[in-house]
């Protein structure tokens, strides 16, 4: 069974880098055709696609964001991470990873969010 | 590239609910579509602009031309209330794409 766990902290500052961890199960971030995507989702507003790592340890990033984010993965672990920089509280939502199977471009499986609120 | 999407749609139980997503010629595209109620992580109900998942009712299908994707939800049941959110890879950016979300109203 394929699982994803996002984990992190409930609270941030603004200015302050964070620090958000996927854990996966059930697949392996090695195999050929399987990506980990980040997805953030603010109070009441949409979806917004954020960081892609696939499984040759290549990185994508939505544009808008992408001097601030980075995604990175230890296949040791089963995990992919993603560091925001400078957070600010506009960055508050809930954050969820999502993998890329063997079907490509479809984000098959989700996890069930974990949820960041930037305030001093 | 930009996905739109109506805000809102109602629909009767037993009826029909037909939600669109418009793109510029969007049907060069592979759209997949996602299920979110409240207080929980979204979910796949249709990939590849009409395959769907194991699990998911034969009730919602799929259909992409032109420069619109329809998610189409036939007999309407309260428990479809929710947003919905078709989604793209644009391969002009390398970025995933998602639509601006639809709500889902049951009457």
């Amino acid at each position: 069974q394929v699982t994803l766990r996002e984990s992190g902290p409930a609270l941030a500052k603004p200015t302050q880098t964070l620090t958000l961890t996927c854990t996966v199960s059930g697949f392996s971030l090695t195999t050929t055709g399987m990506c980990v995507s980040w997805i953030r989702q603010p109070p009441g507003k949409a979806l917004e696609w954020l960081a892609l790592i696939d499984w040759e340890d290549d990185k994508y990033y939505t544009t808008s964001l992408r001097n601030r984010l980075t995604i990175s993965r230890d296949t040791s672990k089963n995990q992919v991470v993603l560091t925001m920089t400078n957070v600010d509280p506009a960055d508050t939502a809930t954050y969820y990873c999502a993998r890329e199977g063997t079907n490509r471009q479809v984000l098959d499986v989700w996890g069930q969010g974990t949820v960041v609120t930037i305030s001093s | 590239y930009v996905l739109t999407q109506p805000p809102s749609v109602s629909v009767a139980p037993g009826k029909t609910a037909t939600i669109t997503c418009g793109g510029n010629n969007i049907r060069s595209k592979s759209v997949h579509w996602f299920q979110q109620r409240p207080g929980q992580a979204p979910v796949l109900v249709i990939y590849y602009n009409g395959a769907r998942p194991s699990g998911i009712p034969e009730r919602f299908s799929g259909s992409n031309s032109g420069n619109t994707a329809t998610l189409t939800i036939s007999r309407v049941e309260a428990g479809d209330e929710a947003d919905y959110y078709c989604q793209v890879w644009d391969t002009g950016s390398d970025h995933y794409v998602f639509g601006s979300g639809t709500t889902v109203t049951v009457l």
